[in-house]
């Protein structure tokens, strides 16, 4: 089956770039996704790619695809306290579902 | 717009107790899903429904059960819950064809 994979931790400055890597395994996806969840708190969807893209940028965020490794990362730019949070990578692929990775926590400190 | 909204917040039951979790979506989206959140494990999927009508299993479905009421409502009922049960749980939505899945901001579940 598909699976997508994270490293568990990072930690940074505030004022540093944080960047957030995952892979996956399933050469027919569709959209990868990145959500953002604070604790106890739901999930936030951050922001997608489709999977004909290599890059798309939205504010601090910018994403990279490469499609022929399964490779996506999340770069946040000036990364602040408020952004300290688990990340989750999902691929979906096919049909419907969306398969999430284990979440990378990120910690910003001052 | 309220978006994706899951009752109850918070829930502690008894072993062998039963009850249903509720999801509603007000965006008019044609799927469904309820994930369950463990700690180091991440987001697994129990069950899908791709539209009114339809329910599939996702990766762990064993003592679940679901029901898509209508368009809007899609609950998930545990008929005789266990420890193993205790988690975070979500429901998300999405419309056909569309890319963005939205998650409610679930429910805390504890089996004791």
């Amino acid at each position: 089956g598909e699976d997508v994979e994270q490293s568990l931790f990072l930690s940074v400055r505030e004022g540093d770039s944080s960047v957030i890597n995952c892979t996956y395994t399933d050469s027919s996806s569709t959209y990868l996704y990145w959500y953002k969840q604070e604790p106890g708190a739901g999930l936030q969807l951050l922001t997608y790619i489709f999977s004909n893209m290599d890059m798309k940028q939205d504010q601090r965020l910018t994403v990279l695809l490469n499609k022929k490794d399964k490779h996506l990362s999340l770069r946040i730019a000036d990364t602040q306290t408020g952004d300290s949070a688990i990340y989750f990578c999902a691929e979906r692929s096919g049909y419907s579902t969306l398969t999430f990775g284990k979440g990378t926590m990120l910690l910003v400190s001052p | 717009n309220a978006g994706v909204t899951q009752t109850p917040k918070f829930q502690v039951l008894k072993t062998g107790q039963s009850m249903t979790l509720q999801c509603a979506q007000d965006m008019n989206h044609n799927s469904m899903y309820w994930y369950r959140q463990d700690p180091g494990m991440g987001l697994r999927l129990i069950y899908y429904s791709a539209s009114e009508g339809t329910t599939d299993k996702g990766e762990v479905p064993n003592g679940y059960n679901v029901s898509r009421l209508n368009k809007r409502e899609f609950s998930l009922r545990l008929e005789s819950a266990a420890p193993s049960q205790t988690s975070v749980y979500f429901c998300a939505s999405r419309l056909q064809g569309g890319a963005e899945a939205f998650f409610g901001q679930g429910t805390r579940l504890t089996v004791v």
